[in-house]
């Protein structure tokens, strides 16, 4: 079993609509959660972190996290074109200080 | 406010040759993490540097080491190298530690070895 499980996509999702990304991970006790943008080519870009149960939201997005369910999700709002990029889960291990990364979700915004 | 920067961008270099990446880490930063990405996978963890020691590694082999500086920059040096450790080599500096540490990329470093 992967340590972080995410859908490859690629998720098409019509400009405007909601999008909706998951991620599941196999440690009990990861505490921090976090989720990177990255655009073809350039590296990640943190663009939201959730340490805990519930949601937090920090304007176009909401980031989900259940614990007991090990599970985390991201939902972006009235997407846009420039929201086509690819998502990556990352969990910080609590046994550990290195943060993990899941392969992935490919979103691509049509108009 | 300086990000994390990282040299070379681009590098193309032979296989069995050796090479060294160089960071630095975001203003106020004292840790940093390296990490692997092949092309389509999400990043891979080598090893984490704090007070200038390796403070964790992941499951890469000893061909891969670094070093960090007083100044909290970072060195990573890849001996021996094969055709597939070509990749995106990143950086993430953060602050510490702790559960709740945030860490921010720089640009990459595009490694080819042909």
């Amino acid at each position: 079993q992967k340590e972080v499980e995410q859908n490859s996509g690629p998720l098409s999702v019509p400009e405007g609509a909601i999008a909706s990304l998951n991620c599941t991970y196999s440690d009990r006790v990861s505490q921090s959660f976090f989720w990177y943008r990255q655009y073809s080519g350039k590296s990640p870009e943190l663009i939201m972190s959730i340490y805990s149960n519930g949601d937090k939201e920090d304007g176009r997005f909401t980031a989900q996290l259940n614990k007991a369910s090990q599970y985390v999700s991201l939902l972006i709002r009235d997407s846009q074109p420039s929201d086509s990029a690819t998502y990556l889960c990352a969990p910080r291990l609590s046994s550990a200080s290195k943060i993990i990364f899941g392969s992935g979700t490919r979103l691509s915004i049509r108009p | 406010d300086a990000g994390v920067t990282q040299s070379p961008t681009h590098l193309i270099k032979t296989r069995g040759q050796q090479v060294t990446l160089r960071c630095s880490p975001k203003s106020g930063h004292d840790t940093v993490s390296w990490y692997q990405q092949a092309l389509g996978q999400g990043p891979q963890f080598i090893f984490q540097y704090y007070e200038e020691e390796e403070r964790q590694r992941g499951n890469f082999p000893d061909r891969f080491s670094g070093h960090q500086f007083p100044n909290y920059s970072s060195e990573l040096n890849v001996n021996a190298l094969l055709l597939g450790d070509s990749a995106l080599y990143l950086c993430a500096s953060s602050l510490g530690g702790g559960l709740n540490t945030e860490a921010f990329f720089g640009q990459g470093t595009r490694l080819t070895v042909v």
